[in-house]
C-alpha cells in the first residue's frame, strides 16, 4: 500500500534562517506531489505541485521554493524565513489525474520566531 | 477561477444526531470532482467522501452522505448518527482538469460533537 512520510512534525526557526521540509512517498511510482500551507483559522493554500522529477509549478509568489530530486521525494525550502511563513505545511500525493483525491502527510507545524 | 464557499464556520451537534454541512462552489465547467476532507485535532487530512459531477447519484460512505445539486452548485455533507470522533474541521474541495487537477479548498467548518 502507498504511504506518505513528512518530517519534521514540529519546527521552530528564527527569522532569516533557512528551511528544509521533506516529504517522501512509498508504494507508488510517478506520483503527483503537492505542498499546501494552512494558516491559523484558514483553509489550505496550494504552494507548489510537481508532475515529475525536476518539474515544479508555483501557485503563489513567495520566498519559498520546492524541488523534486527523485521520483518520490518532494522538498520545500527557503533561504531566509519570514514571520509570515509560520503555519502548518502539508505534503500530499495523487495519481496522474488526482480525481480520486489526494493522500496527505501528517504535516509540519512551523513557527518562525 | 473556481471558488469553494463554506458558509458555516462552526457547528455543533449532539451525539447520535444528524448534522449537515454546507458547501457551494463556482465553476463554468461541466466535468469536475468534489470532495469532503476531515481534519481532526491531530491535523491529519482524511478523505471522507468523493463525488463525480457527471454522476447524478449522491455518494455515500457509511454514516456520511452528500447532497449534490449540480445546477445549484451545492455539495452538502450529511453525517448521520454523529459520534464524538467526528469532531473535526471539515473541508469541502473542488477539482477539475482545467485547474490542473489542483484541489481547491473552502475555509472549513469546525464541527463539535457533544455528549
Amino acid at each position: 500500500s502507498q504511504t506518505i512520510h513528512q518530517w519534521p512534525a514540529t519546527l521552530v526557526q528564527p527569522v532569516g534562517s533557512p528551511l528544509s521540509l521533506e516529504c517522501t512517498v512509498e508504494g507508488t511510482s510517478n506520483p503527483n506531489l503537492y505542498w499546501y500551507r494552512q494558516a491559523a483559522g484558514r483553509g489550505l493554500q496550494l504552494l507548489f505541485y510537481s508532475v515529475g522529477i525536476g518539474q515544479i509549478s508555483s501557485e503563489v509568489p513567495q520566498n519559498l521554493s520546492a524541488s523534486r530530486p527523485q521520483d518520490r521525494q518532494f522538498i520545500l525550502s527557503s533561504k531566509k524565513l519570514l514571520l509570515s511563513d509560520s503555519g502548518f505545511y502539508l505534503c500530499a500525493w495523487s495519481d496522474l489525474t488526482g480525481d480520486y483525491g489526494y493522500t496527505f502527510g501528517s504535516g509540519t507545524r512551523l513557527t518562525v520566531v | 477561477a473556481q471558488t469553494v464557499t463554506q458558509s458555516q464556520p462552526e457547528m455543533s451537534v449532539q451525539e447520535a444526531e444528524t448534522v449537515t454541512l454546507s458547501c457551494t462552489y463556482d465553476t463554468s465547467e461541466n466535468n469536475y470532482y468534489l470532495f469532503w476532507y476531515k481534519q481532526p485535532p491531530s491535523r491529519q487530512m482524511i478523505l471522507v467522501i468523493r463525488q463525480e459531477a457527471y454522476k447524478q447519484q449522491n455518494a455515500t460512505e457509511n454514516r456520511f452522505s452528500v447532497n449534490f445539486q449540480k445546477a445549484a452548485k451545492s455539495f452538502s455533507l450529511k453525517i448521520s448518527d454523529s459520534q464524538l470522533g467526528d469532531t473535526a474541521m471539515y473541508f469541502c474541495a473542488f477539482m477539475s482538469s482545467n485547474s490542473g487537477y489542483a484541489l481547491n479548498f473552502g475555509k472549513g467548518t469546525s464541527l463539535l460533537v457533544t455528549p
